[in-house]
């Protein structure tokens, strides 16, 4: 089965540039997708297709696929963007896959 | 707008069964494949199978396969998940969630359901 691998935990200071990494065996052959998670709350689509990013979320949030890794970049980030993230790629033989997800704590 | 409402929380002893709906509106209920995802508390997210709204095909994740069913109701615009013979673990949060049009992410989820299981 294809596993993605992500860091348990992000901090970043406000201002700042948070960078969450996704691994996985040639990930850049597959699109990736990222999702937030505020604690209580439902997933939000923030990145589809590796970097394109759904209507309504802000330009701060970024993703790039190349070799084995993933990575989605929040830049200036903000209080609002504490949150659980969680990349997603669909693979043939496991059909949806997610990562281990990873906290981002703003201090 | 795009909705997909889910039932409330359940309660439920080891060996029973549990059946979560979503109801959805704001687009084409066959154009869309849903979903089910759950969530264990303080865990991460795990996906449970899909349904083809529009002729039924169901495809379940290894884990589940032989407990869960997937239904839909096409006059109610209603998914269905069904969990049966229930194990502690798997209490947890169920979503659903609405595949994007290339059913490679999911552009849309319901709320989640919490369902408990407990003796």
């Amino acid at each position: 089965s294809y596993v993605l691998t992500q860091p348990p935990s992000v901090s970043v200071v406000p201002g700042q540039t948070a960078k969450i990494s996704c691994g996985g065996n040639n990930i850049e052959s597959k699109s990736v997708h990222w999702y937030q998670q505020k604690p209580g709350q439902a997933p939000v689509l923030v990145v589809y297709d590796d970097s394109d990013r759904p209507s309504g979320i802000p330009e701060r949030f970024s993703g790039s696929n190349s070799g084995n890794t993933a990575t989605l970049t929040i830049s200036r980030v903000e209080a609002g963007d504490e949150a659980d993230y969680y990349c997603q790629v669909w693979d043939t033989t496991t059909d949806y896959v997610f990562g281990t997800g990873t906290k981002v704590s703003v201090l | 707008q795009v909705q997909l409402v889910q039932s409330g929380a359940e309660v439920k002893k080891p060996g029973a069964s549990v059946k979560v709906s979503c109801k959805t509106s704001g687009y084409s209920f066959p154009s869309h494949v849903i979903s089910w995802v759950r969530q264990a508390p303080g865990q991460g997210l795990e996906w449970m199978g899909w349904i083809t709204v529009s002729n039924g095909n169901t495809n379940y994740a290894q884990k589940v396969q032989g407990r869960v069913t997937m239904t839909t109701d096409t006059s109610t615009t209603t998914v269905y998940m069904e969990l049966r013979s229930l194990r502690y673990d798997d209490t947890a949060v169920y979503y659903c969630a609405r595949e994007n049009e290339e059913a490679t992410n999911f552009d849309y989820w319901g709320q989640g359901t919490l369902v408990t299981v407990s003796s």
